[in-house]
């Protein structure tokens, strides 16, 4: 069956950098687009940065932009967010899910989440 | 950039009762890219409804998705103690795919 599991959740100071990973199992992973979703405690989902499946397009909504960069490795079946310059407002459970192979941008598999505090 | 609003913001309704919850859009969008997810508390996200109407797997048939242009609907016929979550619609096409700021469907 389809299983995404993240880890590196963790406490990080403002300014500092955190890597996020994804291992997808149960499918092809290397025919997917991917995403990273997140939700701040107590708040509503918010979309950040979705990876074609062959890592040649990438988009990352604005509040994300320059700071967080979204990657791949096929050959691991592994996603990645790398994320720099933390801010407070990046506190959230981060989520990897995978596109929907039968309408662009849908979302049919999620993890679990993984919690990311940005404190000082 | 697409954005979605959600109404109501919370639904208080009984066993059984329907629920019509709505998304509206800030354009018109096609309705193929308009999705629908549920929300239990504690647990990730689960895909409901793709291309505004579509059933993902698994979901039950009391569940069901309309609308075009800029106004979606989502609505859950015999209402069970299990539904009780936060629903989301989401912009699907050209990223950022935004979602709405959610309904909080409470069982009375």
């Amino acid at each position: 069956q389809v299983q995404l599991v993240e880890s590196g959740r963790g406490v990080v100071q403002p300014g500092r950098s955190l890597r996020l990973s994804c291992v997808a199992s149960g499918f092809t992973f290397s025919s997917y687009g991917m995403h990273w979703v997140r939700q701040a405690p107590g708040k509503g989902l918010e979309w950040v940065a979705v990876i074609w499946y062959d890592g040649t397009y990438k988009y990352y909504t604005d509040s994300v932009k320059g700071r967080f960069t979204i990657s791949r490795d096929n050959s691991e079946n592994t996603l990645y967010l790398q994320m720099n310059g933390l801010r407070d407002e990046d506190t959230a459970v981060y989520y990897c899910a995978r596109e929907s192979t039968l309408v662009r941008g849908a979302l049919d598999h999620w993890g679990q989440g993984t919690l990311v505090t940005v404190s000082a | 950039e697409i954005v979605l609003t959600q109404s109501p913001g919370t639904l208080s309704l009984s066993p059984g009762e329907r629920a019509t919850l709505s998304c509206r859009a800030s354009q018109s969008i096609s309705s193929s890219y308009l999705a629908w997810y549920q929300q239990k508390p504690g647990q990730a996200p689960r895909l409901l409804i793709y291309g505004a109407s579509s059933r993902a797997t698994g979901i039950p048939d009391r569940f069901s998705g309309s609308g075009s242009g800029t106004d979606f609907t989502l609505t859950i016929s015999r209402l069970e103690p299990e539904d009780l979550a936060v629903y989301y619609c989401q912009y699907c096409d050209n990223p950022p795919n935004n979602f709405g700021q959610g309904t909080k469907l409470e069982i009375k």
